[in-house]
């Protein structure tokens, strides 16, 4: 099976653009949860996906946003991009809901904000 | 809430010896799951081993073993033979078993984590 795939792997933004980040779930996999990861604050959860709804939601503000599609493939929407939003976005997916299933991790995509 | 601290910064073993790293959490849950991550320089983060919270026998996965001290709320990694593949971030990850989607921190809690280096 392949593994979870992030597009893109670099991105290079400007204060105030938006971005979209995308994130393609192992096959047969449901649930995508996304983090971002910054030298400073570490690992924080962002949100959760499953079957489309969102589950979670981690404590960001309302800039950033994501959604899921029937395909299981999820986007993340920041808007209005400030520097501090220059992290590594990390995508993880399990087969099921909840406590169960590991998480396995995409790549990464590195933004980037000047 | 839950928290995942780990107090090692920075490791560093010489080649084929061992090296411990530290974790302890905090819950008032009984029934959760505990792993270690790891992440190498530019490259996807991986599921060393986990450990269920009811199990009292520590998990082993070839040279990575655990110390998983319930009561102290203790979790260490154990890396035997160490090799150079494995320098790499380091991360202690907590799950609930009983809140299906875990509230704002999220399925998984991280530590800060460890960054192991290794010597020839």
């Amino acid at each position: 099976k392949a593994g979870v795939t992030q597009t893109p792997r670099y991105l290079i933004k400007t204060r105030g653009q938006q971005v979209t980040l995308s994130c393609s779930p192992i096959s047969g996999h449901r649930s995508v949860s996304w983090y971002q990861q910054t030298p400073g604050q570490g690992l924080q959860f962002l949100f959760e996906y499953f079957s489309e709804t969102q589950r979670n939601k981690g404590n960001f503000p309302g800039r950033f946003s994501g959604r899921q599609f029937s395909n299981s493939r999820s986007e993340m929407n920041v808007s209005t991009l400030e520097l501090g939003d220059s992290a590594l976005y990390l995508c993880a997916s399990s087969s099921t809901r909840g406590t169960q299933g590991e998480q396995f991790f995409g790549p990464g995509t590195r933004l980037t904000v000047l | 809430a839950q928290t995942v601290t780990q107090s090692q910064p920075e490791m560093s073993v010489q080649e084929a010896e061992t090296v411990t790293l530290s974790c302890t959490y905090d819950t008032s849950e009984s029934d959760y799951y505990l792993f270690w991550y790891k992440q190498p320089p530019s490259r996807q983060m991986i599921l060393v081993i986990r450990q269920e919270a009811y199990k009292q026998q520590n998990a082993t996965e070839n040279r990575f073993s655990v110390n998983f001290q319930k009561a102290a709320k203790s979790f260490s990694l154990k890396i035997s033979d160490s090799q150079l593949g494995d320098a790499a971030m380091y991360f202690c990850a907590y799950r609930s078993a009983s809140r299906p989607f875990g509230g704002s921190q999220g399925n998984l809690i991280f530590g800060k984590g460890t960054k192991l280096s290794v010597k020839p």
